[in-house]
């Protein structure tokens, strides 16, 4: 079935760098959009970053536009977050989601991943 | 940015009852771009309507969603013990960004 399962998470210091990965399966990833979203401990769900298709645009939330890059390989795929200068409001769980239609991304998220979980402590 | 406000904060109800979840966004939202999330504790979120009042696949039909404009509202005609749960409304109307409401809390009365 349909899947997108979330790594790289951990905890790491205030001002360093984490590298998160969504591996797709069972749907032509290429098609598709993708989003990150993330929940803080006991909060709702805050919208990240969403990449198109094809990788060619990509916007971001304010809080992490500057420091947070997302990108994809559609070769292997398989999304990416790349989160520098983390601050501790970064601390959350992170996850990737599909939108409900192909060849678009702002749309509602049809496709969760189970999540991973970002610490960002001293 | 569309802000999203949704009430009450936490419903308490009881199984069988029926619960009216509200979502009330600062501007209206066209072409419908209106969905609701399921929420259980420890796990990711599970869409349930999208374009206000269309189910998603497998989603139960005592689920429903109706509204236009600024408001919205989520519907469970009776509410099963799987049903208590967080609920997200998200527009995907004008953006970015997407944005969620706060969330509300449906517990066992």
């Amino acid at each position: 079935q349909v899947q997108l399962v979330e790594s790289g998470g951990g905890v790491v210091q205030p001002g360093r760098s984490l590298r998160l990965s969504c591996a797709a399966s069972a749907f032509t990833f290429s098609n598709y959009g993708m989003h990150w979203v993330r929940q803080a401990p006991g909060k709702g769900l805050e919208w990240v970053a969403v990449i198109s298709y094809g990788g060619d645009n990509e916007y971001y939330a304010d809080s992490v536009k500057g420091r947070f890059t997302i990108s994809r390989d559609n070769s292997k795929n398989t999304l990416y977050l790349q989160m520098n200068s983390l601050r501790a409001e970064d601390t959350a769980v992170y996850y990737c989601a599909r939108p409900g239609v192909p060849f678009g991304y702002y749309y509602y998220m049809d496709v969760w991943g189970k999540g991973t979980t970002v610490t960002v402590s001293s | 940015e569309i802000v999203l406000t949704q009430s009450p904060g936490t419903l308490s109800l009881s199984p069988g009852e029926r619960a009216t979840l509200s979502c009330r966004a600062s501007q209206s939202v066209s072409n419908n771009y209106l969905a609701w999330h399921q929420q259980k504790p420890g796990q990711a979120p599970r869409l349930l309507i999208f374009g206000v009042s269309s189910r998603a696949t497998g989603i139960p039909d005592r689920f429903s969603g109706s509204g236009s404009g600024t408001d919205f509202t989520l519907t469970i005609s009776r509410l099963e013990p799987e049903d208590f749960a967080v609920y997200y409304c998200q527009q995907y109307d004008t953006s970015p960004p997407i944005t969620f409401g706060q969330g509300t809390r449906l517990e066992i009365k």
